[in-house]
Parts: structure tokens; sequence; C-alpha cells
């Protein structure tokens, strides 16, 4: 089945500076590849996804890049704000595999004032 | 709030007590998933339905774990001879015909 692997596990960040968080996946099959957001005790909330078809896929200061030759997609979040202290977690699936989504282990990022 | 929402969102419990959780998906969504997330870790899949079928179960779904989608609209997700080893959060998503899913808030369990 498939595997993701997720780095780093904490990242911290003054505000203002971009934060990168990296993942690799290991079924070449899997064709899409969200990004949640973890607040503490509240619901896990989707802010992008970007799927195999596409390299690169940017919203405002988040945008994700997809490398479907080495497994690896990443997040990058720019001018960096306090409240995007949370965990973070990639994702991927398989269309047509029932789309289940098998996570990463997160990132938990505190962006310092 | 027009989201998935479960109930209830704590539940402590005994060893060998039997719990139900439930879950109320985005109106529409045909598919239906149930999560565990344990403390530190991402949320790992346990079964999903389309509609009120039952299209797969993950190995983590010991015989101890059934889960229903009567009418193909909320599920039931049951827990008999609950072990402290099953202590957790339990998430819920749904999802129309694509990719995307949404999160429900979850149910936190704690078994004594």
């Amino acid at each position: 089945g498939e595997n993701v692997e997720q780095h780093p596990s904490t990242l911290s960040v003054q505000e203002g500076d971009s934060a990168v968080i990296k993942c690799t996946y290991s079924d070449s099959a899997s064709n899409y590849f969200p990004w949640y957001k973890q607040e503490l005790g509240k619901r896990p909330q989707l802010i992008i996804d970007i799927r195999s078809n596409v390299g690169e896929k940017k919203d405002q200061r988040i945008a994700v890049t997809l490398n479907k030759t080495a497994k690896h997609f990443s997040l990058h979040i720019t001018e960096t704000q306090p409240e995007d202290s949370a965990v973070y977690f990639c994702a991927a699936s398989l269309t047509g595999g029932g789309n289940k989504l098998t996570f990463g282990t997160g990132t938990q990022l505190k962006v310092e004032l | 709030d027009t989201g998935v929402s479960q109930d209830p969102r704590h539940k402590i419990t005994k060893r060998g007590q039997n719990v139900t959780f439930r879950c109320d998906p985005i109106s529409e969504h045909n598919r239906l998933y149930w999560y565990r997330q344990t403390l530190g870790q991402g949320p790992e899949f346990l079964t999903y339905f389309q509609n009120e079928a039952q299209l797969e179960k993950s190995r983590l779904l010991s015989d101890r774990f059934s889960a229903e989608r009567p009418k193909g609209s909320f599920s039931t997700l049951e827990i008999q001879r609950t072990e402290q080893g099953d202590s957790a959060m339990y998430l819920c998503a749904s999802s129309p015909q694509g990719n995307i899913q949404y999160f429900g808030a979850g149910t936190r369990l704690s078994v004594l």
C-alpha cells in the first residue's frame, strides 16, 4: 500500500519568513495530493491540493509543487503570519481506489513574532 | 454550520464497554470515510462508504469495529469491548464523487 513520509516534524520560523514542508510517497499510481491544516482541537481543513497532471499550483501565499519522477511534493507558505501556526498534513490518494487518503505524520509549524 | 458533524465530541468509557459514534456528512455527498488519529500522527484510513455500500475496510478495523450507513445518509461507527488501545480521535469525512474530502471535528474516545 501507499506510504507517505513528511519532513520536518517541527518547523519554527519568524513572522514574514517562508516555510517549506516536504513529503514523499511510495506508490507511483497515486495521483491526488492534498494538504490539510489542523489547529489544536479542530477539524483538518483542506488548504490546497494538486493532481498529478500539474507540476505546481498557487493560491495567494500558499503553493504546492509536485515532482512525479521523484515522487516528492512540497508545501510552500510565504510571508508567514502567526495564524499560520498549526499542524500541517500532506496526503496522497489514487483516484479509482476509493480515494482513501494516506497521510504523512504531520509538521507542527510555529510562526514566531 | 453545514459541514460534516460528529457526535459526541468526547466520549469516556471503561474498558470492555461498547461505544457508538455518529457522523452526519455534507448533504448529497455520496462518499463517507472514517479515519482514526492518534496523538502526533496523521489520520489513518479505517473504512469508506459509497452511498449505503461499505466498499473497503482497513486491516486496522478489527472484528470489534463495525460501521454502517443505512439509507446512504448518516453513518455510525461502533466499537465493541473497547480496549485502551482504542483511545484516539475518530474522524469522519465526506466527499462528492471525486477526491476532495471534508472532515468533521471528530469524536475523541478515552478508554479507561
